[in-house]
């Protein structure tokens, strides 16, 4: 069965600091997916990006990055030069990749992130 | 490009009343989902729709839940005789069929409270 763990509950940072939110995965599958989403106070789930399991470059987008390594099946998330308007919850998803299959989403339980000004 | 909408947003009922939700994707998007999260959680899977298919479904997903997608374009989840466990945000998901990863794209949620 898969799973998704995000052992950081909460995380508080002050403006311009850089923050890492922590993924780990667990899957049976060979082929798989794993997404980064954001969900601020208004609650509306924001993609952010996904990794093919077989792709282990590391993905920069301004100030986001993704660091993804199978030797530890993690996935983590940075924010450089962190924004007040960063503040939300993020997490982490994985969706296995069977023929026919509905690739569901499996989420973590979450990282509410506070930028404090 | 409009994206996912749902209707309504917010939405009070007593328990054993009956409620439905509406969900309309992105318009070429051929695949839907149904979640629902509760406070603190991530979101959990209920079920999907390939057009109008209804391919799976969890287990939690109980026979008071029924979700359609008549003509492959908006979905329904219908709660029968709601309970206080019910109460919960309730999201639909869209994405397109290809190759890729199928990312999901989320509307703005039902937010279900039984009182």
């Amino acid at each position: 069965a898969q799973k998704v763990t995000q052992a950081q509950t909460e995380i508080s940072v002050v403006e311009k600091e850089d923050v890492t939110l922590d993924c780990v995965y667990e899957t049976r599958d060979t082929t798989y997916y794993l997404f980064w989403y954001k969900q601020p106070p208004s609650g509306e789930l924001v993609f952010l990006i996904r990794r093919n399991s077989f792709d282990e470059q590391n993905e920069i987008s301004g100030r986001y990055s993704w660091n993804f390594q199978k030797s530890t099946s993690s996935f983590n998330f940075t924010i450089t030069a962190s924004q007040v308007v960063d503040s939300a919850v993020y997490f982490c998803a994985l969706s296995e990749a069977q023929s026919g299959s509905a690739r569901q989403l499996t989420f973590g339980s979450g990282t509410q992130l506070t930028v404090l000004p | 490009d409009t994206g996912v909408s749902q209707d309504p947003r917010h939405k009070i009922t007593k328990r054993g009343q009956n409620v439905t939700f509406r969900c309309d994707p992105i318009s070429e998007h051929n695949r839907l989902y149904w979640y629902r999260q509760t406070l603190g959680q991530g979101p959990e899977f209920l079920t999907y729709f390939q057009n109008e298919a209804q391919l799976e479904k969890s287990r939690l997903l109980s026979d008071r839940f029924s979700a359609e997608r008549p003509k492959g374009s908006f979905s329904t989840l219908e709660i029968q005789r709601t309970e206080q466990g019910d109460s919960a945000m309730y999201l639909c998901a869209s994405s397109a069929q290809g190759t890729g990863g199928y990312e999901q794209y989320f509307g703005p949620g039902t937010r279900l409270t039984v009182t």
